[in-house]
């Protein structure tokens, strides 16, 4: 079953602007995952953050993560045409190893 | 580093034929594979885990015999879909854990199925 559920669905944003995601879990997690992918295409990941950790940052990307409310966000800064893709999060559940469960993911659009 | 293949990209069959898809890690050893299937505009739904030299474990609601893995080596893992019908079109994606790196999975570029 889906563990993650992600708000919103879809994004339209213009060149330069940021976006916002939303990730919300249901259970105990050992680490959360953001994911891209371009349509038709395999994912990349962009970014781990450990059950312990709070806020981390990668280049334009910024993830933050409050276990007690279950949830995490992904900021993308100054946002590119070339950022347009589906977001995913993916949880590691705690003591199961590598499995990731991920979330329903948000399709970004970023316009010129 | 951390390249993984899948072969082929897509594929067109006749219902009822079976089809492997191969999932490579290039430059790296995998300790476990994880095969994933989604449909269009739809999240990604792991389907089984595989280890090397042992059973997969697969997702429930997966059948294992409709979908027979098999993880052959440290760098390949197989998917076969046996006696595919249309239902059984989508998006297979594998992904692969490298020794030693915590809980980060490098996925395939993904194969499209798709059965007539």
């Amino acid at each position: 079953s889906q563990q993650g559920e992600e708000d919103p669905q879809a994004l339209s944003i213009q060149e330069g602007e940021n976006a916002t995601m939303n990730c919300s879990y249901k259970t105990s997690i050992n680490n959360l995952q953001w994911y891209r992918q371009n349509s038709g295409r395999g994912l990349v990941h962009l970014i781990l953050i450990r059950s312990n950790e709070r806020e981390k940052h990668s280049g334009r990307l910024r993830v933050t993560l409050d276990t007690s409310k279950k949830s995490s966000s992904l900021l993308i800064t100054a946002s590119r045409a070339a950022d347009t893709a589906s977001y995913f999060c993916a949880t590691g559940p705690v003591g199961g190893g590598n499995k990731l469960t991920f979330g329903t993911g948000t399709q970004l659009k970023v316009e010129l | 580093g951390a390249v993984v293949s899948q072969h082929p990209s897509w594929v067109i069959c006749k219902s009822g034929t079976s089809v492997k898809i191969e999932c490579r890690s290039l430059d790296f050893q995998a300790t476990t594979m994880f095969w994933y299937r989604q449909f269009p505009k739809q999240s990604l739904m792991l389907m089984a885990t595989s280890n090397e030299g042992s059973k997969a474990t697969y997702e429930q609601g997966v059948e294992k015999d409709k979908f027979l893995i098999n993880h052959a080596s440290l760098t390949l893992s197989t998917l076969t879909v046996t006696s595919a019908h249309p239902e059984d079109s989508s998006f297979y994606i594998c992904s692969a854990v490298r020794r030693n790196s915590y809980n980060e999975q490098f996925f395939g570029p993904g194969t499209r199925l798709t059965v007539l």
